[in-house]
């Protein structure tokens, strides 16, 4: 089953614009992790940012976390062409396996 | 892609055969994962291992099996059984299991 769920599933913007996307999951957590994919491509890690963690920033990305609510997201600013990818948010839940969610299409015009 | 390599990218059977997905990691990780990805779609957890000749099925391990008979190597066999087997698959490997994955560039594979 699904642990992270994302939204929007898909988000279009303009170079330069930032962009923000949310993750939301169920059970408790050690950790969140945010992925990138390229289409017909394997996934790269992002960022992980611990439940002791409220934010976490890696270059243009930032992400913040909320374990009250159960809630993460991704803000990416300043956004660029090649920054156009899935990204799917992934947690380490119950059990030594991960979780991912159905992913966020993120489309930036140049 | 990381040290990690999956062969071949595509990957075309007949309905009824079996077939095997190789994953070699030389990252000398000791968990690795397989997953399933239908297009549009998140990541399923088929199989994953955590040390050497271990492994349990994660949320859609019917139909597949694995073996882990050395660190480096963790293949996927698809068998007849899979009702729909169709799909992208990844593989991935960490150093432990819940941290930082490092993933595959996967195989399509085609079933007719």
């Amino acid at each position: 089953s699904q642990q992270g769920e994302e939204d929007p599933q898909a988000l279009s913007i303009q170079e330069g614009e930032n962009a923000t996307m949310n993750c939301s999951y169920k059970t408790s957590i050690n950790n969140l992790q945010w992925y990138r994919q390229n289409s017909g491509r394997g996934l790269v890690h992002l960022i992980l940012i611990r439940s002791n963690e409220r934010e976490k920033h890696s270059g243009r990305l930032r992400v913040t976390l909320d374990t009250s609510k159960k809630s993460s997201s991704l803000l990416i600013t300043a956004s660029r062409a090649a920054d156009t990818a899935s990204y799917f948010c992934a947690t380490d839940g119950m059990g030594n396996d991960m979780r991912f969610g159905a992913g966020t299409r993120l489309t930036v015009k140049p | 892609d990381g040290g990690i390599t999956q062969s071949p990218k595509y990957l075309f059977r007949k309905e009824g055969q079996n077939v095997t997905l190789s994953c070699e990691q030389n990252l000398n990780h000791d968990a690795m994962y397989w997953y399933r990805q239908d297009p549009g779609q998140g990541l399923r957890l088929i199989y994953y291992s955590q040390i050497v000749n271990d492994f349990q099925k994660g949320d859609i391990a019917e139909g597949y099996s694995v073996s882990r008979e050395k660190k480096e190597s963790f293949p996927l066999t698809v068998t007849s059984a899979q009702k729909n087997p169709t799909a992208f698959y990844l593989c991935a490997s960490s150093v432990a299991t819940g941290i930082e994955q490092y993933f595959g560039p996967g195989t399509r594979l085609t079933v007719t």
